[in-house]
């Protein structure tokens, strides 16, 4: 069984550095093909894909947030970690990671709020 | 980036309804689409992948269709679980995008 879950502060200060890591099991990223996605979705608003980590440490970002984030693993610890800095409050959301073997998101966690505020 | 628009963007249906939800592409993506439902406070969940293969476990009442920059989502006839937000995802190049969404609610 593939579960996965976020875990990060739950509120950060505006141009703070948020990090969220996601905890899954039931899958290893050092196998083939596999991979784990970032996403988020703010509140009453749709999903916007944020970054993406594959088994052989490929990495892709989206073009707007490319240079506030940095996505990363630890395959002995089965996480994958996800940095965004200089928060601001329309990064409030709900950040859910996804994993797969494609490039659709087969599983997901339940989601972490995030509310930047001061 | 690739763009991705939905319509409607919201669908009042009853139980028993054929629904049908439109997403389309800015540009061609072949039949790298997937679509999901999300319920109120739930994460999404993977209803159709590569356009029209039902993910395990979904009933069949879903279906997909399409290639190029047209797609579609089909529920046969509507159950009361069915009452939810479905998304679109282009898989086709990065940035990954999603549509913005269409809410299917009791008529």
């Amino acid at each position: 069984q593939v579960t996965l879950k976020e875990s990060g502060p739950a509120l950060v200060k505006p141009t703070q550095t948020l990090t969220l890591t996601c905890t899954f099991s039931g899958f290893s990223l050092s196998t083939s093909a596999m991979r784990v996605s970032w996403i988020r979705q703010p509140p009453g608003k749709a999903l916007e894909w944020l970054a993406r980590i594959d088994w052989d440490d490929d990495k892709f970002y989206s073009t707007s947030l490319r240079t506030r984030l940095t996505i990363s693993k630890d395959t002995s610890k089965d996480q994958v970690v996800l940095t965004m800095t200089n928060m601001d409050p329309v990064d409030t959301a709900t950040y859910y990671c996804a994993g797969g073997s494609g490039t659709h998101f087969d599983y997901w966690g339940q989601g972490t709020l995030v509310t930047v505020s001061s | 980036d690739i763009q991705m628009t939905q319509s409607p963007s919201s669908v009042s249906a009853s139980v028993g309804d054929r629904v049908t939800i439109t997403c389309r592409a800015s540009q061609g993506i072949s039949g790298w689409l997937a679509w999901y439902q999300q319920k109120p406070g739930k994460a999404p969940n993977l209803l159709i992948y590569a356009a029209s293969s039902l993910q395990s476990g979904v009933p069949s009442r879903f279906s997909g269709s399409g290639s190029g920059t047209d797609f579609t989502l089909t529920i046969s006839s509507l159950q009361p679980e069915d009452f939810a937000t479905y998304y679109c995802q282009q898989a086709n190049s990065f940035p990954f995008t999603f549509g913005p969404g269409t809410k299917v609610d009791i008529k």
